[in-house]
């Protein structure tokens, strides 16, 4: 069982602007920004987000943001490249530190 | 340019340890802020962090998997190596190495990641 909590599909249409969630706690998401990697065909995951900045080559139709314990991956304007698996990820206060990932999201670009 | 790239055996048999090196360039592990984790992902699930090293020699493992893991460097040949003793078949997976990227307000930040390597644990 995975730290954070993201919904294990989430589909929409080209053009569509779907919103990927990422829910931990006061120990993790609610204390520090989240990392959002991209995962097309269990290549290496490429990071997409960390904190609320693009990483270098991601188109900007992608954004993140933070509220409480709840971390959000947004994308406006979905293509068809961006069907893949997206995982959050976070360090976690409690037990020394120690990093955390989410247990992924499968996007499908219908 | 940061690259990374892992190495190790590909089968392993139960109870025997592991050890994955990680070489990489692009960036010096003894600067200030810098440090290489490893992260593994078995057939079919999810990604799972496993240990992370700093510039500084501080160590980090998974509270989970702390007891079976060992993480060091070698600054002078830019290698982290990461030892799992007692390895059992829930450990086969593909295992990354990944660049942790200095930022502020991101402590847990792997920018960069190698290309994974294959390990199958099996008798």
């Amino acid at each position: 069982q995975s730290a954070l909590t993201q919904e294990a599909s989430v589909s929409g249409t080209v053009g569509q602007k779907v919103t990927l969630s990422c829910t931990g706690n006061s120990n993790n998401v609610g204390r520090y920004e989240v990392v959002w990697y991209q995962q097309i065909s269990r290549a290496s995951p490429k990071t997409v987000m960390f904190g609320n900045s693009l990483a270098s080559g991601i188109p900007g139709r992608f954004s993140a943001s933070r509220s409480g314990t709840t971390a959000s991956l947004t994308i406006s304007g979905l293509q068809p490249e961006d069907e893949a698996d997206y995982y959050c990820s976070t360090w976690d206060y409690s037990l020394d530190g120690h990093v955390v990932f989410g247990g992924g999201t499968k996007l499908t670009v219908l | 340019q940061i690259s990374l790239k892992e190495s190790g055996p590909t089968l392993i048999k139960p109870t025997q340890t592991l050890k994955l090196t990680c070489t990489f360039s692009g960036f010096s592990l003894s600067s200030s802020g810098m440090g290489v984790g490893w992260i593994r992902q078995p057939p079919g699930k999810a990604l799972e962090w496993l240990a992370l090293i700093y510039w500084d020699d501080d160590t980090r493992f998974s509270p989970s998997l702390k007891s079976r893991l060992s993480i060091s460097k070698d600054t002078s040949k830019n290698e982290v190596v990461l030892t799992m003793i007692d390895v059992d078949p829930g450990d086969t997976a593909t295992y990354y190495c990944a660049h942790r990227r200095s930022t502020v307000g991101v402590p847990a930040c792997f920018y960069h990641w190698g290309q994974g390597t294959p390990v199958t644990v099996s008798s």
